[in-house]
């Protein structure tokens, strides 16, 4: 079956620092990606939606430079989280999905722990 | 109120019990709903996936959608300790496109 790469799948880093987080597809095109962020014992939480070539769509709420998402091609979606606090410690996933009906695959997920 | 609630449990179960596993939903332009199995620190990977209500069965694992009462349930047969992670019921207006998920209940089943 088709495969979502997320790397890395584990950060530990300072404050204020960025961390930069990547999700590819690796046997399909990725038309549209999404990011979503999970507390624990809590929801996965819709980030922003990310269409290949086009600005990524924010949920409310969340902060779009804080965590800035590029979709440059249609394997390859990044987010990287700017000036990163203890706050944004959390387990972010992304999934991606080749066409609007397709089926949708999950990365296995990258836990930021900011010191 | 929640969009999507849903008991994160922990619920554990001896192996080859059935499991019940539920949510309840506020938004009635739900359309498509979804049951993922997510193991510790990994993506949700897809169990079962329905359109509008009805059942749905697919080996021991069995689907339910009631629209009219906002209610969603997968059912687990003859459980086995590989059953154990976290299930999340997730749904949707439009086919995998701004899905909602439950908070995802902890399955334990037991040798």
């Amino acid at each position: 079956g088709a495969v979502v790469s997320q790397h890395p799948s584990w950060v530990i880093c300072k404050s204020g620092t960025s961390v930069k987080i990547e999700c590819r597809s690796l046997d399909f095109q990725a038309t549209t990606m999404f990011w979503y962020r999970q507390f624990p014992k809590q929801s996965l939480m819709l980030m922003a939606t990310s269409n290949e070539g086009s600005k990524a769509t924010y949920e409310q709420g969340v902060e779009k430079d804080k965590f800035l998402i590029n979709h440059a091609s249609l394997t390859l979606s990044t987010l990287t989280v700017t000036s990163a606090h203890p706050e944004d410690s959390s387990f972010y996933i992304c999934s991606a999905r080749e066409g609007a009906n397709e089926k949708l695959f999950f990365g296995s997920g990258t836990q930021l722990s900011v010191l | 109120q929640k969009e999507v609630e849903q008991d994160p449990g922990p619920l554990s179960v001896p192996e080859g019990a059935i499991v019940s596993l539920n949510c309840t939903y506020s938004n009635s332009a739900f359309q498509y709903f979804m049951w993922y199995r997510q193991y510790s620190r990994k993506g949700p990977e897809l169990l079962m996936y329905t359109y509008s209500s009805g059942n749905k069965e697919d080996g021991r694992f069995t689907a339910q959608v009631d629209k009219s009462s906002k209610y969603i349930s997968l059912f687990i047969r003859d459980s086995q300790p590989s059953d154990s992670a976290t299930y999340l019921c997730a749904m949707s207006r439009i086919i995998n496109n701004d899905m909602r998920f439950g908070a995802g209940t902890r399955l334990t089943v037991k040798p």
